[in-house]
């Protein structure tokens, strides 16, 4: 089983529209989140991180995180088609050195 | 800043064939890590090193080999290439064991014939 799961798998919002995207780690040895971006053909980059309980806003993006319940979500406000792409979260364990990545979600903003 | 260089960007082998992904970083990263990524699927970790001449396997270890002899470099090798391997490898770096932000190289798409 998947130790970081991600939901929806995909995600189809009009521009202008919100949206979000929920990630949960079933490893409780879980101190950190990330959420990376990818968009088609490239690499991942590196968007937002959290690891304390609350929320963290950084423009149009905005991160929760529950630690009690091992769960972050991304909130995209006012989307753009730019942010179209794949949403992977990944989750720092006590392993030293290594993320776990989930599947991701796929975004896309229609204008 | 710095950059991550993969070679090649495309990789068609024959199965059967050994096959060696290379991964080069100047940013002076002690950490280096190579994943495979399954078409629009997440990333799955196959090797890492926390410093040169150091590896340690990922969950995705059987059927490769890893090399870091230098610090900027981190190679993958396929040891014997199937057909289901057709994957895009990424190659990432963090500043150290401590620091969990990872940057990616572009990648090298494999496809297995």
């Amino acid at each position: 089983q998947q130790k970081v799961q991600q939901s929806p798998e995909s995600l189809i919002v009009p521009e202008g529209g919100m949206a979000s995207l929920n990630c949960t780690s079933s490893d409780r040895n879980v101190d950190y989140f990330w959420w990376y971006r990818q968009h088609s053909g490239k690499s991942p980059k590196m968007l937002m991180s959290i690891f304390s309980n609350g929320e963290k806003e950084e423009g149009r993006f905005t991160v929760h995180l529950n630690k009690a319940s091992l769960h972050t979500s991304l909130h995209i406000r006012d989307s753009q088609p730019s942010d179209s792409a794949l949403y992977l979260c990944a989750a720092r364990t006590q392993v030293v050195g290594q993320l776990t990545f989930g599947r991701g979600t796929r975004l896309q903003v229609y204008a | 800043g710095g950059i991550i260089t993969q070679t090649p960007k495309f990789l068609i082998g024959q199965e059967g064939q050994k096959l060696t992904l290379k991964c080069q970083q100047n940013f002076n990263h002690d950490t280096m890590y190579w994943y495979r990524q399954d078409s629009g699927k997440g990333l799955r970790l196959i090797y890492y090193s926390i410093t040169e001449n150091d590896l340690q396997k990922g969950d995705l270890s059987e059927g490769y080999d890893a090399s870091r002899e230098k610090k900027s470099s981190f190679s993958l090798t396929v040891t014997s290439a199937q057909k289901n391997e057709m994957a895009v490898f990424l190659c990432a770096s963090s500043l150290d064991r401590s620091s969990y932000e990872q940057y990616f190289g572009p990648g090298t798409r494999l496809t297995v014939l």
